[in-house]
């Protein structure tokens, strides 16, 4: 069965500490794994998404890598703004288009 | 482009009532899924359309949850009988087929909470 766990569930940094967020998943076949941010009271905001082992991407403080067995989102001298959850997502090869997610881990950026 | 516009924000609801949940997706999206995300939770997978026609549905979605997408356009979730369970956030998104990153847009859902 695909599943998709993130660590760790919440994180408090102070402004400018860099950090990584991990999402370990294991899936039938992976057909993209993808990144959202959630502001509380909103739905999730597209951020990447990756396809194959090796691959990375970058936007502003944002970069994801992804492995095999398990993704990184580091976050790189993160500002107060970048306070909100983040959640990774695996689409397999079996079914059409729908996405597992993980619970996300919840990031607290302070001054 | 508006964006995915989901109605109401909020329904409270007592246990045994139905209710129905509106998605408006971004209009040349023709696909359009509904998910469930509870406290704490990630969203949790519904189902799925492609244009008018309903391609996958959850395992977990018991007889009493219904959607449906008319001529392909706005689509209606509906449950009858609400249990305290039901009670969660209720998200719509949209895309567009062989878009670039297969990037899903997400409303800003719909909250119910069942008393």
């Amino acid at each position: 069965e695909d599943q998709v766990t993130q660590s760790p569930e919440a994180l408090r940094l102070q402004e400018g500490e860099s950090s990584s967020l991990n999402c370990s998943y294991t899936v039938s076949g992976l057909r993209g794994l993808f990144w959202y941010r959630q502001d509380p009271g909103k739905g999730p905001e597209f951020l990447f998404t990756l396809y194959s082992a090796g691959e990375e991407k970058e936007k502003e403080r944002l970069k994801a890598t992804l492995t095999k067995k398990e993704s990184f989102l580091h976050i790189t001298a993160p500002k107060p703004e970048d306070s909100a959850t983040y959640l990774c997502a695996v689409r397999s090869r079996g079914g059409y288009n729908k996405l597992i997610f993980g619970a996300g881990t919840r990031l607290a950026v302070h001054p | 482009d508006t964006g995915v516009s989901q109605n109401p924000r909020h329904k409270i609801t007592k246990r045994g009532q139905n209710v129905t949940f509106r998605c408006d997706p971004i209009s040349e999206h023709n696909r359009l899924y509904w998910y469930r995300q509870t406290l704490g939770q990630g969203p949790e997978f519904l189902t799925y359309f492609q244009n008018e026609a309903q391609l996958e549905k959850s395992r977990l979605l018991s007889d009493r949850f219904s959607a449906e997408r008319p001529k392909g356009s706005f689509s209606t979730l509906e449950i009858q009988r609400t249990e305290q369970g039901d009670s969660a956030m209720y998200l719509c998104a949209s895309s567009l087929p062989l878009a670039e990153e297969e990037k899903l847009f997400f409303g800003s859902g719909t909250q119910l909470s069942v008393l």
